[in-house]
């Protein structure tokens, strides 16, 4: 079982639409959980950490299960400039680098 | 600010030549990170840093030699660039802890 796994998609929503991307983990010590956007051709960025209780910002909404080691993101009111590839990313206890899913890519279309 | 600077942004290699793929944060960060980056198969670890003087293989280190020897600088060498190393290269830095990993622009590297 990979680490972290996504749905590659591609989801392709009209705009207004609310989209939900689904990870999960297989590293049961793993602590801390984000996710990240990358557009086109350029670097992924933080979008957003992930809390046990659940948090929200803006239209976004993110949600951790430990119990299921599953990770969401909801997108309401879906925006053309949501527009891109949306990754899980998972801390490894100790002194190792992030991980890495390999991505949910999302189309908004007019 | 700056944050992770990589150089160059785009190169072409002929198999067999080496280069080196340049990396500085001025964020004062420990971690330092190698990624690439190929259609379908996500970001993919190299090679990391703990901190000055300590370096650490990650998923796909054959090919890839680093060191860091300063906390700024955490350069990437290619030793003999094969085709297969064809790809988008991408240098993160983190604090203690890993809250947020911060990215370089990426170098795009073709090997012909």
């Amino acid at each position: 079982r990979k680490e972290v796994e996504q749905d590659p998609g591609p989801f392709n929503v009209p705009e207004g639409a609310t989209v939900a991307f689904n990870c999960t983990y297989s590293n049961s010590a793993s602590q801390s959980f984000f996710w990240y956007r990358q557009d086109c051709r350029k670097e992924p960025k933080l979008l957003m950490s992930v809390y046990s209780s659940g948090n929200e910002d803006g239209r976004f909404t993110a949600q951790l299960n430990r119990a299921s080691q599953y990770i969401s993101l909801l997108i309401r009111d879906s925006k053309l400039s949501d527009s891109a590839t949306y990754l899980c990313v998972v801390n490894r206890p100790g002194n190792t680098p992030l991980v890495f899913g390999k991505g949910t890519r999302l189309s908004v279309i007019a | 600010n700056a944050g992770v600077t990589q150089t160059p942004k785009f190169q072409v290699l002929k198999t067999g030549q080496s280069m080196t793929l340049q990396c500085a944060q001025d964020m004062n960060h420990e971690y330092m990170s190698w990624y690439r980056q190929d259609p379908g198969m996500g970001l993919r670890l190299i090679h990391y840093s703990v901190g000055a003087g300590i370096t650490d293989q990650g998923e796909v280190p054959n090919g890839y030699n680093v060191s860091r020897s300063t906390t700024e600088d955490f350069p990437l060498r290619l030793l003999s660039a094969a085709p297969s190393q064809t790809s988008v290269y991408f240098c993160a830095s983190s604090t203690e802890g890993q809250v947020e990993a911060f990215f370089g622009q990426g170098t795009r590297l073709t090997v012909v």
